[in-house]
């Protein structure tokens, strides 16, 4: 069981590049989510996805897309990366109903546009 | 809008003492509250909620926290320190009703001493 996971870890890219993030959780959890962390600012959720089939805008969504390919994957996309992109990002998870659950991160990906 | 603080960027505690890390919220309802951990390159753990019932909530590692809803904070506390629990510590704030906007603060470093 390897709960959440993403990829890459570490990413550099140039001003006007595009890449996407992958997030895959193993939990059956219908909840998924992208965060950005920057220091002093806590974590930002950039989108959601409440079930496979649907996304939401969260609190920072310009600039990026997602796609809920499955009820395992969550993919954030950025299609012209900007210097102001460069954080931290984390997927999330929760689940399977509606109740109240915690969320369980990924590792993190750590993204540089120069 | 909903929105929690923690008011202290930084809290120092020698081992064997008892730490307090702050947080206070501000929602229109009643909320559910969260308390994670993140240790460096990690993700965030984890470490206990609030939903409704008994304020002093009991979670993982010997963590405790308690609800005040008359002074709107949900203050996480351990009787004794150990160097292990430095990390830094976020709290969230989840309105009732809206499953996937989880609001976060800004964390607070905690740094035990041996």
């Amino acid at each position: 069981n390897a709960g959440v996971t993403q990829t890459p870890k570490f990413q550099v890219l140039k001003t006007g590049q595009s890449m996407t993030l992958q997030c895959a959780q193993d939990m059956n959890h219908n909840s998924m989510y992208w965060y950005r962390q920057d220091p002093g600012m806590g974590l930002r959720l950039i989108y959601y996805s409440a079930s496979e089939g649907t996304t939401d805008k969260g609190e920072v969504p310009n600039g990026y897309n997602v796609s809920r390919l499955n009820k395992r994957e969550f993919s954030l996309r950025l299609e012209s990366a900007a210097p102001s992109q460069t954080s931290v990002y984390f997927c999330a998870s929760s689940g399977p109903g509606s109740g109240v659950y915690e969320q369980y991160f990924g590792p993190g990906t750590r993204l540089t546009v120069t | 809008a909903q929105s929690v603080a923690q008011p202290e960027d930084q809290v120092n505690v020698a081992e064997g003492n008892p730490l307090t890390v702050k947080c206070t919220y501000s929602v229109s309802g009643n909320p559910y509250l969260f308390w994670y951990v993140q240790y460096p390159n990690r993700g965030l753990q984890f470490l206990l909620k609030y939903i409704t019932g008994d304020n002093l909530v009991k979670g993982s590692y010997g963590f405790e926290a308690e609800f005040n809803k008359s002074q709107t904070s949900f203050h996480l506390k351990k009787p004794s320190a150990l160097v292990s629990d430095s990390a830094l510590y976020f709290c969230a704030v989840r309105l009732r009703g809206n499953n996937n906007d989880m609001r976060f603060g800004a964390g607070t470093r905690l740094t035990v001493k041996p």
